[in-house]
């Protein structure tokens, strides 16, 4: 099975810049994304690593490392707007199917203050 | 923009009944997904659905619940006889062949099993 530690929450100020760890194991992996969650509404995509290293995507990179099963999102210049949930989620292959599937973290609830 | 659509939002049902929850992914979509998550909890896997089968269920993904592509737009998720503890937000998603790792997730269909 798929299990992924990531911190419940984290609070900082508007424009300060955050970091969610993610450290997962799991069979099958193929890469790791990150999703955001607002108020339990839909979880909207933000980003995804396959390879190890960073991935840049505005105010927002995701860094992946394979070999310590290890990966993080950062936010940067945070603005009230990203208060929300942050979930990493491994992406794997059931093993012969022509299909993968999303095992999420228990997400991490970032407040930002003014 | 294309979005995934669910309906209902809101259903209310008692213990027992059988509960039929609608998509409508993204028209050129081929990957299919149903996603729970239980209040203050994380989005848990069910099930993905590829080329009108199952590629894969997860645990919680029990003989009471079944899935269908009726026609060419609507993706179902059925369960059979409701439980208590089935009350959850689901979400359907869907992906395409070539980015499978971005899944689109709807908007969801809070599920109440009185």
């Amino acid at each position: 099975g798929q299990s992924l530690e990531q911190p419940s929450e984290v609070t900082a100020v508007e424009g300060a810049i955050v970091q969610i760890n993610c450290t997962y194991q799991t069979s099958g992996f193929y890469g790791l994304s990150w999703y955001q969650q607002h108020d339990g509404g839909a979880p909207t995509f933000l980003s995804y690593n396959a390879l190890d290293g960073l991935e840049e995507t505005g105010r927002f990179s995701s860094f992946l490392s394979r070999s310590d099963s290890y990966g993080y999102l950062l936010l940067q210049e945070l603005q009230m707007k990203d208060s929300a949930s942050y979930f990493c989620a491994v992406r794997s292959n059931g093993g012969g199917t022509n299909d993968y599937k999303l095992s999420f973290g228990a997400g991490t609830t970032v407040t930002v203050r003014a | 923009e294309p979005e995934v659509t669910q309906t209902p939002s809101h259903q209310v049902t008692q213990m027992g009944q059988e509960v039929i929850l609608r998509c409508v992914p993204i028209s050129n979509h081929l990957y299919f997904y149903w996603y729970r998550q239980i209040l203050g909890q994380k989005v848990e896997f069910l099930v993905s659905f590829y080329n009108n089968e199952i590629s894969e269920k997860s645990e919680i993904f029990d003989d009471q619940f079944s899935v269908e592509r009726p026609d060419g737009s609507n993706f179902t998720l059925k369960i059979r006889s409701t439980k208590l503890e089935d009350s959850a937000m689901y979400f359907c998603a869907s992906a395409t062949g070539e980015s499978s790792y971005e899944q689109y997730f709807g908007p969801g269909t809070r599920l109440t099993v009185t």
